[in-house]
């Protein structure tokens, strides 16, 4: 099946800092989504993204899938951004396939 | 914005016991979905379900678990006899469309198995 890989596991940042999530899969997608998951587990949804860029406030992401890629810029971080951020793929089979996620630590 | 509403938010039960939890899917959408994540771990498809019949599954998704749309509005997931390793915490996602439609997902709700 197809493989989803997120880099980095984790990244721990000061306040203010930008930061770069990668997601790399192993197959052609239908879409693909970013998720942020807060401290209490919430999935939130950041992007519905299958190609081409997106931007919503600080935050935009960016899907090659010529090249089987997608990136999330988070510009000027704050501590609310803290929690893991889920890269996730549609193959058209019924289910979106989760990466592990990158764990991101916003220091204040 | 319409959203998946999931209850309850947490679920504390005993070893053996049998849960039902509830998801409520926005109100046009036709395809619903389960989901697991264990503590620290990636979050995992459990089964989908369309016009009133589960669709895929994985192999998680063994003969304790079963779904059911016991109305037009309700979703549930009920764990027959629940295990110490099902403590997990339970997403519910619906979609319009199968293969063009974003999947929304629900709060989320969290299973502790004593």
């Amino acid at each position: 099946g197809i493989q989803v890989e997120q880099s980095p596991p984790d990244l721990i940042l000061q306040e203010g800092a930008n930061s770069t999530l990668r997601c790399n899969f192993s197959d052609s997608v239908n879409n693909l989504q970013w998720f942020h998951q807060n401290p209490w587990g919430q999935l939130i949804n950041l992007f519905y993204i299958p190609s081409g860029t997106k931007q919503n406030g600080r935050l935009s992401a960016t899907t090659v899938a010529t090249e089987r890629y997608s990136l999330l810029y988070i510009s000027s971080s704050q501590t609310t951004d803290s929690g893991v951020y889920f890269c996730a793929v549609d193959v058209g089979d019924d289910k979106i396939i989760f990466g592990k996620g990158t764990r991101l630590h916003i220091l204040p | 914005e319409p959203e998946v509403t999931q209850t309850p938010s947490h679920q504390v039960t005993q070893m053996g016991q049998e849960v039902i939890l509830r998801c409520v899917p926005i109100s046009n959408h036709l395809y619903f979905y389960w989901y697991r994540q264990i503590l620290g771990q990636k979050v995992e498809f459990l089964v989908s379900f369309y016009n009133n019949e589960i669709s895929e599954k994985s192999e998680i998704f063994d003969d304790q678990f079963s779904v059911e749309r016991p109305d037009g509005s309700n979703f549930t997931l009920k764990i027959r006899s629940t295990k110490l390793e099902d403590s997990a915490m339970y997403f519910c996602a619906s979609s319009g469309d199968r293969e063009m439609d974003i999947q929304y997902f629900g709060a989320g709700t969290r299973l502790s198995v004593l």
